[in-house]
């Protein structure tokens, strides 16, 4: 298993652009999150999924879009990219609320700068 | 709502050392998990040790453990035989039952000097 991969790295970004990041997970598991990271700070919740085809915002949704089309994938998205956007984007996944205390498990972490 | 607060910006430890890292939050939850992640430079959060919170019993993994203090809201993490290898940015985290939404801490950078 992979676990949670998340695509790109790094990027740069204008202000204004925009961009998907990637985040794929091969566990089969329900719940996906994604998270932000200021620096200094702790992770941030902006959406979460609890299974295809529903999703919902967390603490810091502004500016952000995401889908859940199918099990394994929860892109986000960025329409109009802001220097206050500039973080580290990880991706999570669990099992399922169910069980809630299961382990989450991350993603490598997108870092994003928009210029 | 919940909050998790680590009052320790920065600790650093002689290799082979105990280190203490302080944790306290706030919920009016009865029934929660708290866990202790890990963030090496390499930013992968990396889960250390997890504690239910109707369980007395501190856990423990190697050389990771817990004083989970329910009445005080308190949930430190003592590093024993600390490690080169355990430098690293440490979070403390906060789950309600009721759902499966993380909260966490600002996070204490462990510095394990040779």
């Amino acid at each position: 298993n992979a676990g949670v991969t998340q695509t790109p790295k790094f990027r740069i970004l204008k202000i204004g652009q925009s961009m998907t990041l990637q985040c794929t997970q091969d566990m089969n598991h329900n719940y996906m999150y994604w998270y932000r990271q200021d620096p200094g700070m702790g992770l941030k919740l902006i959406y979460y999924s609890v299974g295809a085809g529903i999703t919902d915002k967390g603490e810091v949704p502004n500016g952000y879009n995401v889908s859940r089309s199918t099990t394994e994938d929860f892109p986000l998205r960025l329409e109009l990219a802001a220097p206050s956007q500039t973080s580290v984007y990880f991706c999570a996944s669990s099992l399922t609320f169910r069980t809630s205390g299961e382990t989450q498990y991350f993603g490598p972490g997108t870092r994003l700068l928009v210029l | 709502a919940q909050t998790v607060t680590q009052s320790q910006p920065e600790m650093s430890v002689q290799e082979a050392e105990t280190v203490t890292l302080s944790c306290t939050y706030d919920t009016s939850e009865n029934n929660y998990y708290l866990f202790w992640y890990k963030q090496p430079p390499s930013r992968q959060m990396i889960l250390v040790i997890r504690q239910e919170a109707y369980k007395q019993q501190n856990a423990t993994e190697n050389r990771f453990s817990v004083n989970f203090q329910k009445a005080a809201k308190s949930f430190s993490l003592k590093i024993s035989d600390s490690q080169l290898g355990d430098t690293a940015m440490y979070f403390c985290a906060f789950e309600e039952t009721s759902g499966s939404r993380l909260t966490f801490g600002e996070g204490t950078q462990l510095t394990v000097n040779p």
